[in-house]
């Protein structure tokens, strides 16, 4: 089976920063890979699809890249509502697996 | 518009069955791909099935021979059996349609089941 690794698991940073997450795949998964945002009693958000395609709506500071097994997710410059756990995502015919997670908490 | 509403969730004991339903408006479920996803409390998110719009089912391991994923295409509502269960799958179960294939554009509210004695 294939495993996501996410990390870190949570992070904290000061607005204005930049973030970034990292997500490492134990087998090539091309760029079958998605990130979601979720904020705490809410569904998660789908943010990024297929490793760097942003999502309609979402705004241009978040961004995602890679392919194969490495992966990252970036906040260009953190906001105050972007403070949330955000979640990596592989799938494939069989099944869909998600990160561990990061809690991404403002300084 | 695009909705998903739960329903089903509850507390059962260990062993017991429970059966999740998910109302969709806004889309035709069987045209869909369709998930449930659970989060038990404080922890992250765990993929639980699929069921694709040709009828192709897939779950997890952790409920594999334990839980059904189905449709109900004149009720346009998804289902989720559960059997046999088990402390551990505690959780919020989540009805969430793929907008594109493998990313999930949707989600319901979600659900609470807690299986306890």
């Amino acid at each position: 089976d294939i495993q996501m690794t996410q990390s870190p698991s949570s992070l904290s940073a000061s607005v204005g920063d930049r973030v970034t997450i990292t997500c490492q795949a134990s087998q090539d998964i091309s760029n079958y890979l998605n990130w979601y945002q979720q904020k705490p009693g809410k569904a998660p958000k789908l943010l990024i699809y297929d490793a760097s395609n942003l999502e309609t709506g979402v705004p241009s500071r978040f961004s995602g890249s890679g392919s194969g097994t490495d992966f990252t997710f970036t906040i260009s410059s953190l906001q105050p509502e972007d403070i949330a756990t955000y979640y990596c995502q592989q799938y494939d015919n069989l099944a869909r697996r998600f990160g561990q997670g990061t809690k991404v908490e403002i300084k | 518009e695009v909705q998903l509403v739960e329903s089903g969730g509850g507390l059962i004991q260990p062993g017991g069955s429970l059966r999740l339903s998910c109302a969709a408006s806004g889309f035709t479920v069987s045209s869909n791909y369709m998930s449930w996803v659970r989060q038990a409390p404080g922890k992250g998110l765990e993929w639980v099935s699929v069921i694709y719009s040709g009828g192709s089912t897939y779950y997890a391991d952790s409920v594999k021979g334990r839980f059904t994923i189905s449709r109900d295409n004149s009720k346009n509502t998804l289902y989720l059996q559960m059997n046999s269960l088990r402390a551990e799958d505690t959780a919020v179960y989540y009805c969430a349609r793929e907008g594109r294939v493998g990313a999930t554009s949707h989600w319901g509210q979600g659900t609470l089941v807690t299986v306890s004695s």
